[in-house]
């Protein structure tokens, strides 16, 4: 089973509002990081959270984890079209050097 | 930036035939990855490799196999395809060690069709 699990599977919002993405995951992670991919793409890193941080900023995002809950919400601020895309986590467990992905959320940014 | 080269976009093969799917980065790193991703089950690691001639196997090996006589290239292998291996297949590379906050960058995937 994996690791992270993404909520919602699918989110469609019209652009300027902002987007929250939740994932969820199983064991102590080492680090939670956020990819992106475009359709038929390969993904691309986002934004990197250490286990011993709280909230992470990067231009229009901010992540959050809490270690307790063994959760992570990544918000993306005044959504635009090209931010259409699906969202991924990740978590690196600290054994065997390897990262283990969720199933991913849809986002769909209208205009 | 780093690049990362997955040799094909689109390939369509026939069930037993030997496929080989390669992969190149040009940024010297260390570790490097085999993913397949399909609908509703996200991304799963099939192999990876820390360095030269070295491997280890992922969540989903079976029916893969890998090569890695250079650094910068990392060779996934179907030794006799079959039709549930039709999947988009991506390769990533990092620095050596997750834990040292390396980000996985990933190439643009292979569609392998199997009919």
């Amino acid at each position: 089973s994996q690791q992270g699990e993404e909520d919602p599977q699918a989110l469609s919002i019209q652009e300027g509002e902002n987007a929250t993405m939740n994932c969820s995951y199983k064991t102590s992670i080492n680090n939670l990081q956020w990819y992106r991919q475009n359709s038929g793409r390969g993904l691309v890193h986002l934004i990197l959270i250490r286990s011993n941080e709280r909230e992470k900023h990067s231009g229009r995002l901010r992540v959050t984890l809490d270690t307790s809950k063994k959760s992570s919400s990544l918000l993306i601020t005044a959504s635009r079209a090209a931010d259409t895309a699906s969202y991924f986590c990740a978590t690196f467990t600290g054994g065997g050097n390897k990262l283990t992905f969720g199933t991913g959320t849809q986002l769909k940014v209208e205009l | 930036d780093v690049k990362v080269t997955q040799s094909s976009r689109y390939l369509v093969k026939r069930t037993g035939e030997k496929v080989f799917l390669e992969c190149v980065q040009d940024m010297d790193h260390e570790n490097m990855f085999w993913y397949r991703q399909d609908p509703g089950l996200g991304l799963r690691l099939i192999y990876f490799s820390y360095d030269v001639k070295m491997k280890e196997k992922g969540d989903i090996p079976e029916g893969y196999s890998v090569s890695r006589e250079k650094k910068e290239r990392f060779s996934l292998i179907l030794e006799s395809a079959s039709t549930n291996q039709t999947s988009m297949y991506l390769c990533a590379s990092s620095l050596i060690g997750q834990a040292l906050n390396s980000p996985l960058h990933f190439g643009n995937g292979t569609r392998l069709t199997v009919t």
